[in-house]
Order: structure tokens, then C-alpha cells, then sequence
């Protein structure tokens, strides 16, 4: 069965630190894909990134950059330079692709806390 | 485009009374799937609906239920409220099936049972 562990329930940080939130997951299936979405404080999760199975490169959106390490089943996620807006609850996710239609799975999340 | 849309976003109810949510996905959008979100279990899928079709459920008692309507606007009931069912309900839509395509969030129905 599919599994994600976040492992670090709560990290807080000083604005302008470079912080790595680390995601460690769980399949049996050869194909599938990571996500990480943001729960700001209103509530609604927003998508920042997805990456399937077969593409191990490493990916890098402004301040954002992620890592996807297959051997070690890690899709761990950096922000550098962190900002007080960067505050919220973090999530990552896993769904398999070929064992039916299965639904996202959630990691419990990291809440980033940035202190001005 | 206007995002996804939930209502109520707050309601209070007492044990034993039943609830119905209301999503309205994005324009487009055929999937809506719903999540349970809670401090101890952390966000938990209910159920999944695409072209009026259940998809998938979660592991959840028969209590919770769902349905999708012809224009993707989804509702969920809960009968015969428990204290623990307080938490925020979350919906998403999607272009695509929810196993593969990017989730659009609503901000939720945050629900306390007293």
C-alpha cells in the first residue's frame, strides 16, 4: 500500500534561512507520481509541483527547488531564502498510477513557521 | 477563472443532526474529490466523483455520502453527526482523473459538532 512520511511535523526557521522540508514515500507500483501542495492559513491546499515516476531530475522554480531520489524514495522539497510568506503547512503526496484509479495520499505535512 | 467553491465554509451542528456540502468545481472540471481534514488523521480521502460517477471511496463508515451532479457540482452528507467528525472538508476538482492531474482546492467547510 502507498505511504508518505513527513517526518518533521513542525520546522521554524529566521527569514532569508534556506529550509528543506523531507518527504519519504511508500509503492509498490513502478509508475506513479509525487506532489507537494501549501496550506496557507486560509485553508485551500495549492499545488506546487508534480513529478511522475520516470523523471528524476531535479527541479528548480525560483526560490523552490525539489530533489526525487528513487533510491532512497525521497522527493524532498527546498526553499532558499525563505520569506514570511512562505509560512504555512506543507504537504506531499502520492498517488500510483496503474492500481486503479487510486487517490491522492497525503504525508501528515510540515508546518514552516518564518520569523521576520 | 474563479476557482473552487465551497459552502457553507462555517456551520455548527450538534450530535445526531446531519450536514450536507455543497462544492462547485472549476469550470470544466469533471472531477471532484473530498477530503477530511483533521489534526490527528491529517487530510483523508472520502470519495471521489467524475462524470456523476463514483470513482473511489475511502475508508470512511457508510454515514458519508456524495453525489455529482450533470454541471460537476458535487455535495456531500454526513448523517447522524459524531463529535468526531469535526474537522474541515475539503473538495478538489480536476481536469483530469485525481490520481494524475494537479488538484484545485477550495478553502473548505469547517465543521464542529458539539
Amino acid at each position: 500500500a502507498q505511504k508518505v512520511t513527513q517526518a518533521q511535523t513542525e520546522i521554524s526557521v529566521v527569514e532569508k534561512e534556506d529550509v528543506t522540508l523531507d518527504c519519504v514515500y511508500e509503492t509498490r507500483d513502478t509508475t506513479y507520481y509525487l506532489f507537494w501542495y501549501k496550506q496557507p492559513p486560509s485553508g485551500e491546499l495549492v499545488f506546487l509541483i508534480r513529478r511522475n515516476s520516470f523523471d528524476e531530475q531535479n527541479e528548480i522554480s525560483g526560490r523552490y527547488s525539489w530533489n526525487f531520489q528513487k533510491s532512497t524514495s525521497s522527493f524532498n522539497f527546498t526553499i532558499t531564502a525563505s520569506q514570511v510568506v512562505d509560512s504555512a503547512v506543507y504537504f506531499c503526496a502520492l498517488s500510483e498510477a496503474y492500481s486503479g484509479n487510486t487517490p491522492l495520499v497525503f504525508g501528515k505535512g510540515t508546518r514552516l513557521s518564518v520569523i521576520a | 477563472k474563479a476557482g473552487v467553491t465551497q459552502t457553507p465554509r462555517y456551520l455548527i451542528k450538534t450530535r445526531g443532526q446531519q450536514v450536507t456540502l455543497s462544492c462547485s468545481p472549476i469550470s470544466g472540471h469533471r472531477s471532484v474529490s473530498w477530503y477530511q481534514q483533521t489534526p490527528g488523521q491529517g487530510l483523508q480521502f472520502l470519495f471521489e466523483y467524475f462524470s456523476e460517477t463514483q470513482r473511489n471511496k475511502g475508508n470512511f463508515p457508510g454515514r458519508f455520502s456524495g453525489r455529482q451532479f450533470s454541471n460537476s457540482r458535487s455535495e456531500m452528507n454526513v448523517s447522524t453527526l459524531e463529535l468526531g467528525d469535526s474537522a474541515l472538508y475539503l473538495c478538489a476538482s480536476s481536469l483530469v482523473g485525481s490520481n494524475t492531474g494537479e488538484l484545485f482546492f477550495g478553502e473548505g467547510s469547517r465543521l464542529t459538532v458539539l
